[in-house]
């Protein structure tokens, strides 16, 4: 049973460039989150996708931006990147729109120089 | 709006011995779940036990067991005979549903270190 799977591992950007971010949820699940965990820090939940629609947005510039896929899959998109987008960004999916447990993928550590 | 609260940046123990990490929230909701999850250096957030607030017993996963006052509005995690594995980051979490949206809500983590 596969879990929650992301690509790419690492990524390193210059400022103003855009990035896009993938995520497979755990076979099953149909509902995926994405969060930044800044260094030292918590995760902070950025948004979160349930069939194929954007459910709620934390408290994130419309830089950041995302898409789920007919399959579940789901990837984050943010343009005009700042140094302070700098972090480990997770996916976690869950069944039923996140009334479920989320279970969490490896992260992708984003630099931005 | 919902709140966790981890007071403990760091914390040591032995080898064999268990260790307790304290996490106290703050919800005016009469229905909610508690998490926690480790993170190892490598970044994953591993799902470790989880609480319902109408649960009637403390939740038990193998070694990990989840010490719930809720009067106190404390889930502290309990760690019996601990392993040189245990050592990472651990974060509590409360489930917040907002708008139909089920999001976590962390706190800012606690490394624990096992020492031989």
């Amino acid at each position: 049973d596969a879990g929650v799977t992301q690509s790419p591992t690492h990524l390193i950007k210059t400022r103003g460039q855009q990035v896009t971010l993938r995520c497979s949820p755990k076979s099953g699940h149909d509902t995926v989150s994405w969060y930044q965990q800044a260094l030292g820090q918590g995760p902070q939940f950025i948004f979160q996708y349930y069939e194929e629609e954007e459910r709620q947005r934390g408290n994130f510039p419309d830089r950041f931006s995302g898409h789920q896929f007919p399959n579940y899959s789901s990837e984050l998109n943010v343009n005009a990147l700042l140094l302070g987008d700098s972090a480990l960004y997770l996916c976690a999916s869950s069944f039923q729109g996140g009334s479920e447990t989320q279970y969490f993928g490896p992260g992708t550590r984003l630099l931005v120089l | 709006a919902q709140k966790i609260t981890q007071t403990q940046p760091g914390m040591f123990v032995q080898e064999k011995e268990a260790v307790t990490l304290d996490c106290t929230y703050d919800t005016s909701d009469p229905s909610y779940g508690l998490f926690w999850y480790k993170q190892p250096s490598s970044g994953e957030m591993i799902f470790l036990i989880y609480q319902g607030s109408y649960d009637q017993q403390n939740a038990t996963e193998g070694r990990y067991s989840l010490n719930f006052q809720k009067a106190r509005k404390s889930a502290n995690l309990v760690i019996s005979a601990s392993q040189l594995g245990d050592s990472a980051m651990y974060f509590c979490a409360m489930r917040e549903v907002d708008n139909n949206t089920d999001k976590l809500i962390f706190g800012t983590g606690t490394r624990l270190q096992v020492f031989p």
